[in-house]
């Protein structure tokens, strides 16, 4: 079935060390990727997304990802976490079908410490 | 300004009632979503407009009836609230293309508890 994958549902780190939050698809073509962020008590907001070309798409609060399509993966990367990333992560397509909705993954909720 | 606001922030009714949520955007954008969040914050789309028609609906229970009034409102209205309602109803907004894209400005969100 075609679906969204994040493995992790809560994530610690101390703060300054890095971070990745793990997605998986599974889509017969290469979906339009995205990660949102969810700040508790707020709507979602984009943090980056990957149509096509470069493989490695930079996004706004330092945040980056790698589309692997060998892996069907789309990983969110961030080298020195701050305290106020302590926020749900969401991973979520466009299905290359398009005219159908964005479909999330279940997210993946991230703690840092001191 | 806030450029997706809902309202109320937080319901909290009884089981039988009849409520609404209202969304406005003031993006300029022509395409409004109705998304549902459950207690395991996994969150499904329910309804999309674009221009003030219909263009997703969901299998979603018809005691949830959205209407937009104009391409810059879209508020859902829920008959006979069950307990199973209780979730927080996002509202959204993109230009059409966002339905492609999966560019989508989301409200705050509004909290509703059955009880």
């Amino acid at each position: 079935a075609q679906s969204v994958t994040q493995p992790d549902i809560h994530i610690t780190v101390s703060e300054g060390a890095s971070l990745e939050l793990r997605c998986n698809y599974s889509y017969g073509a290469t979906p339009y990727l995205f990660w949102y962020v969810q700040s508790p008590g707020q709507g979602l907001q984009l943090l980056l997304k990957y149509f096509s070309g470069d493989t490695l798409v930079q996004g706004i609060k330092g945040f980056e990802a790698e589309f692997k399509r060998s892996q069907s993966s789309f990983n969110l990367r961030k080298p020195s976490v701050h305290w106020s990333d302590a926020a749900e992560y969401f991973c979520a397509v466009v299905p290359y079908s398009g005219n159908t909705p964005l479909v999330f993954g279940k997210g993946t909720r991230l703690s840092v410490i001191a | 300004d806030t450029a997706v606001s809902q309202t109320p922030k937080y319901l909290v009714t009884q089981m039988g009632n009849d409520k609404s949520i209202k969304c406005e955007q003031n993006l300029g954008h022509d395409t409004m979503y109705w998304y549902k969040q459950d207690s395991k914050k996994f969150l499904k789309i329910m309804f999309s407009y674009n221009n003030k028609e219909l263009i997703i609906n969901e299998t979603v229970p018809n005691r949830f009836s959205p209407k937009s009034p104009d391409k810059a409102h879209l508020n859902l209205h829920i008959n006979s609230l069950e307990l199973g309602d209780s979730a927080v109803y996002f509202c959204a907004s993109s230009h059409l293309a966002g339905l492609n894209t999966g560019e989508l400005f989301f409200g705050e969100g509004s909290r509703l508890t059955v009880l």
